[in-house]
């Protein structure tokens, strides 16, 4: 398996603020993923990041509001800028390790 | 794209089975995912297959049928704990690298 950490746990924010949330793996992995999971809802893919390459962005979402950065194969970052109210989530970090695909705790994010 | 469809809250009795189903349409499959979510925290990997059949582990079975695009999830002598949302997910490798998307989840409660 693999161990994954994230930080901060939760954080609440003002509008028009960025916040970057950190992703640490135990092991060095190709690919890293960044859900989001609102309230009540399930995981909706943000983007995909591999590591010495452009990060793969979903449809709905742009690498200006959500800028990902993959420096090596056991971290990465994912920043929400210009937070809004409706940026309020759960931002789950994951990584895919023998067919399996593992999560990190998640980090509460709280826009005001 | 993918849709995937499984039934948004079931109630089962302690000690009984519960089946959740799971439909899904794709054109580049490439395995199912099972995992379970307790509130407030991230998923928890349960099960994967790949290959048509029944994969077996512990209380926890998973079925997979490729070309009737369906999969369930059994849990047998159920447990108050098992109360939880339970996500199928598929990955797909159409667009050129490793998608993982997931379903809105079944919501399970378990009642003594």
């Amino acid at each position: 398996s693999a161990v994954i950490s994230q930080k901060p746990s939760r954080d609440i924010c003002q509008r028009g603020t960025s916040l970057t949330i950190q992703c640490q793996v135990d092991s060095q992995v190709t690919m890293m993923f960044w859900y989001r999971q609102q309230p009540g809802q399930s995981l909706t893919l943000i983007a995909t990041a591999n590591q010495g390459s452009e990060a793969t962005y979903e449809s709905g979402f742009v690498i200006d509001k959500f800028p990902i950065s993959r420096p090596n194969l056991t971290f990465s970052t994912l920043t929400v800028s210009n937070m809004s109210p409706e940026d309020s989530s759960i931002y789950l970090c994951s990584v895919e390790h023998s067919y399996e695909q593992y999560f990190g705790p998640g980090t509460r994010l709280t826009v005001t | 794209g993918q849709n995937i469809d499984q039934p948004t809250e079931m109630t089962a009795t302690e000690g009984a089975i519960v089946q959740i189903n799971c439909t899904y349409q794709t054109s580049g499959f490439n395995g199912l995912f099972w995992y379970q979510q307790h509130a407030g925290e991230a998923p928890t990997f349960l099960s994967y297959n790949v290959l048509d059949g029944l994969e077996e582990k512990g209380r926890f079975s998973s079925f997979l049928s490729r070309s009737k695009g369906y999969s369930y999830l059994l849990l047998k002598e159920l447990q108050m704990k098992d109360s939880a949302s339970y996500l199928c997910a598929v990955r797909d490798g159409s667009g050129g690298y490793q998608k993982v998307t997931f379903g809105t989840g079944t919501k399970l409660q378990v009642i003594p």
